[in-house]
């Protein structure tokens, strides 16, 4: 069935590093991906998203490219800030019903001055 | 808009007891969801409704898990009686249908932390 894997954390990183959070979806239909981000003691935001192949979603500094051959939505940002640190959830629509969403596990990422 | 509302944001009780989780989507919204967020389970979805009416509660764990929306407004999730593996963070969600804004967004409340003791 329909499912969405991201990459186990946590995720430790130094201020202005590279961040890579891997997403991959299983290739039912044509959903849309999207990434979610939570902070410490409050609920999901959206962060980005993107609805067809090759699309990008951005916001805050952070991409995510949605490739259709390969069935991920990876996201990225060139350089993390302690901000940053959150637990961020790939998801992508279910099947033929509108509005439901399937969500990742999420990876928390704890970034370090 | 103040986004989705819920109450209360946190709720300790005593195993056998009844509870009550609200939620007040955002107005317009046509579509509620209800999760429970634990670390061992992470984000479950419990059920979501269209419209008020229920569409898929088969995430709802037993019948101790009641969920209703009796308006647009206002929707309650009620565990009766509840337990201690009850314990966990319940986000209320909404998501528009059709306009100018995708349908597919989510927008989340701020949780209500329950303690089953």
């Amino acid at each position: 069935g329909d499912s969405v894997t991201q990459m186990e954390g946590p995720v430790t990183l130094s201020e202005e590093a590279f961040l890579t959070i891997n997403c991959t979806y299983t290739a039912t239909g044509y959903p849309s991906l999207f990434w979610y981000v939570q902070y410490p003691g409050e609920g999901l935001q959206l962060l980005l998203k993107a609805t067809k192949a090759d699309d990008k979603g951005s916001n805050k500094g952070f991409e995510a490219t949605y490739r259709k051959e390969t069935t991920s939505f990876h996201l990225e940002k060139g350089s993390v800030q302690v901000s940053d640190s959150a637990v961020y959830f790939c998801a992508r629509t279910y099947g033929g019903s509108q509005g439901n969403l399937i969500f990742g596990k999420g990876t928390k990422l704890s970034v370090k001055p | 808009d103040a986004g989705v509302i819920q109450s209360p944001r946190h709720e300790v009780t005593e195993m056998g007891q009844e509870v009550t989780l609200r939620c007040k989507p955002i107005s317009g919204h046509d579509y509620l969801f209800w999760y429970r967020q634990t670390m061992m389970r992470g984000l479950e979805l419990l059920i979501y409704f269209n419209n008020n009416v229920p569409i898929d509660d088969s995430g709802m764990p037993e019948d101790r898990f009641s969920a209703k929306m009796p308006n647009a407004s206002f929707s309650t999730l009620k565990i009766q009686p509840s337990e201690p593996r009850d314990s966990a963070v319940y986000f209320c969600a909404s998501s528009p249908l059709g306009g100018t804004e995708s349908t597919d967004t989510q927008y989340f409340g701020p949780g209500t932390r329950l303690t089953v003791l």
